[in-house]
């Protein structure tokens, strides 16, 4: 089995400042690494994932994580953050294993307020 | 357009009386599942479905039940509803593939009185 653990449950920040969200994973197996974001009144969407290679990776809206398996972390970081970026975001891990069904686990989630 | 869709969208109901939340995705996608939102505890999947007629507990399933008669569609049902189911669900879908990205619906906020 797998967990998550975003160690902030809030963080503010002001704008056009940069911002790292950090998530810590548990695994006995290998994992896929996923970071979703919720706006308000909306359902989940895919920023950005970790399936192999590369430990650097770089998704939507200016967003890139790196996975780090000697510390079992996948934190979020964006450099220049904007009033727009304000939102939940989720960590998630799945077994990475061939076969299988990939579960989604997820964070607690980090609510990110970017202030003018 | 690729949907994931939900309804009803928000319902206040009382304790103990039966309902039931559609879903329904256009991207002929294999497996779905169904996930509950809660403060402080991010989302928790509650069941979830690799295809027709294959079902499976999630985390926390007790007091809801699924089907899958079909491919498109994953209705969640509450047979007798209490005040702790009161919550947001999510539906969501994935291929069976490799890339792995899951997509959501747009959440049903259920309060049970």
């Amino acid at each position: 089995a797998q967990s998550v653990t975003q160690l902030d449950s809030q963080v503010p920040v002001f704008e056009e400042a940069p911002v790292e969200l950090r998530c810590n994973y548990s695994s006995s197996v290998s994992v896929y690494l996923f970071w979703y974001v919720q706006y308000p009144n909306q359902g989940l969407q895919l920023l950005l994932k970790y399936l192999s290679g590369s430990t650097l990776v770089k998704g939507i809206n200016g967003f890139e994580a790196e996975f780090n398996k000697s510390q079992t972390s996948f934190h979020l970081r964006k450099p220049s953050v904007h009033i727009s970026d304000t939102a939940e975001y989720f960590c998630a891990v799945s077994d990475g294993r061939r076969g299988s069904a990939r579960q989604l686990t997820f964070g607690s989630g980090t609510q990110l307020t970017v202030l003018p | 357009e690729a949907q994931v869709t939900q309804n009803p969208r928000y319902l206040i109901t009382v304790t103990g009386k039966k309902l039931t939340v559609t879903c329904s995705q256009n991207m002929n996608h294999e497996y779905m599942s169904w996930y509950r939102q809660d403060p402080g505890l991010g989302l928790r999947q509650i069941y979830y479905s690799m295809n027709v007629e294959v079902t499976d507990k999630g985390d926390v399933p007790e007091g809801y039940k699924v089907s899958r008669k079909e491919k498109r569609n994953f209705p969640l049902i509450l047979e007798s509803p209490s005040p702790n189911q009161t919550s947001l669900y999510f539906c969501a879908t994935r291929t069976s593939g490799v890339t792995d990205t899951q997509y959501f619906g747009p959440g049903t906020r259920l309060t049970v009185l």
